[in-house]
C-alpha cells in the first residue's frame, strides 16, 4: 500500500515569506508527527496528533510555527515569515495508533531552503 | 524522563566484517526502543524494536539488535556488512513509565560507512 507521502519535496523561498508543507499519512494511522532535521543532526520534534485529541505542540520552537490535522487525515505545517535558520528537512510520520510500542512510518521528506 | 545517545558520530567497517553500532539509553521505567534507517535524502526506514522479552531482536536486512538492561544499551548489529548497508542509523527510545510517552527521543544519528 501507499506510504507517507509529503509534498513539496523541494522547497525555496525568500526570508520573510511563509511556507505551508503538507503530509498524507497512511490511510487509517491515527498517530502523526512532525519532526525537523537540520543538517548533520538527529531529529527535533515539533508536533504530535492522535485522532481528535488536542495536539501535543511542545516541539514548536516559536509562534511563526503552526500545524492543522484535518480528522485522522491530511496535515499542514505553516512557518510564517520564515527565516534562514528555519532551513532544514522537515519529516512526517505516522502510526497505525497511540500504543508506544508502535513504530513509526516516515515521510520522505520536505527540504525547505530559506534564502 | 527519557533520553538516549549514540556515542559514535561514524563507524567504519569493511565489507563482509560485522558491525556494530551503539545505542544508550536513560528512562524511568521499562523502555520501548527502536532501530531506524536513512539512505541519503530519504525518510527513516524502520529496522526493528525492542519491546519485551528475548534480548535479542532480529529486524529488517538481516540487521539484529542486542538489549542489555544492566547496561541500557541497545546495540545494532549485523555479521557481515554490505556496502549498501552504508547510511545514518537512528535509536530511539519510548518510556513506559507513567504511561508511556507517545513521543519518542532520537538520538544524534550514527553515519555508517561500509568499504568495499
Amino acid at each position: 500500500g501507499a506510504g507517507v507521502s509529503q509534498s513539496p519535496s523541494n522547497k525555496v523561498t525568500e526570508k520573510g515569506k511563509d511556507v505551508e508543507l503538507r503530509c498524507d499519512p497512511i490511510s487509517g494511522h491515527t498517530a502523526l508527527y512532525w519532526y525537523r532535521q537540520r543538517l548533520g543532526q538527529g531529529l527535533e520534534f515539533l508536533i504530535y496528533f492522535q485522532g481528535n485529541s488536542a495536539p501535543d505542540k511542545s516541539g514548536l520552537p516559536s509562534d511563526r510555527f503552526s500545524a492543522e490535522r484535518t480528522g485522522e487525515s491530511v496535515s499542514t505545517l505553516t512557518i510564517q515569515r520564515t527565516q534562514q535558520e528555519d532551513s532544514a528537512v522537515y519529516l512526517c510520520a505516522s502510526s497505525p495508533t497511540a500504543q508506544t510500542y508502535n513504530e513509526q512510518f516516515f515521510g520522505p521528506g520536505t527540504r525547505l531552503t530559506v534564502l | 524522563a527519557q533520553s538516549v545517545a549514540q556515542p559514535e558520530d561514524q563507524v567504519n567497517v569493511a565489507e563482509g566484517n560485522p558491525l556494530t553500532v551503539k545505542c544508550t539509553y536513560s528512562v524511568s521505567g521499562n523502555p520501548y526502543l527502536f532501530w531506524y534507517v536513512q539512505y541519503p535524502n530519504r525518510g527513516l526506514q524502520f529496522l526493528l524494536k525492542y519491546i519485551t522479552g528475548d534480548n535479542l531482536v532480529k529486524g529488517s536486512y538481516g540487521f539484529e539488535a542486542e538489549f542489555n538492561k544492566s547496561q541500557t544499551s541497545c546495540h545494532l548489529k549485523k555479521p557481515s556488512a554490505l556496502v549498501s548497508d552504508s547510511a545514518l542509523y537512528f535509536c530511539a527510545v519510548r518510556d513506559l513509565a507513567s504511561g508511556g510517552s507517545y513521543i519518542p527521543t532520537f538520538g544524534r544519528g550514527t553515519s555508517l560507512i561500509v568499504h568495499p
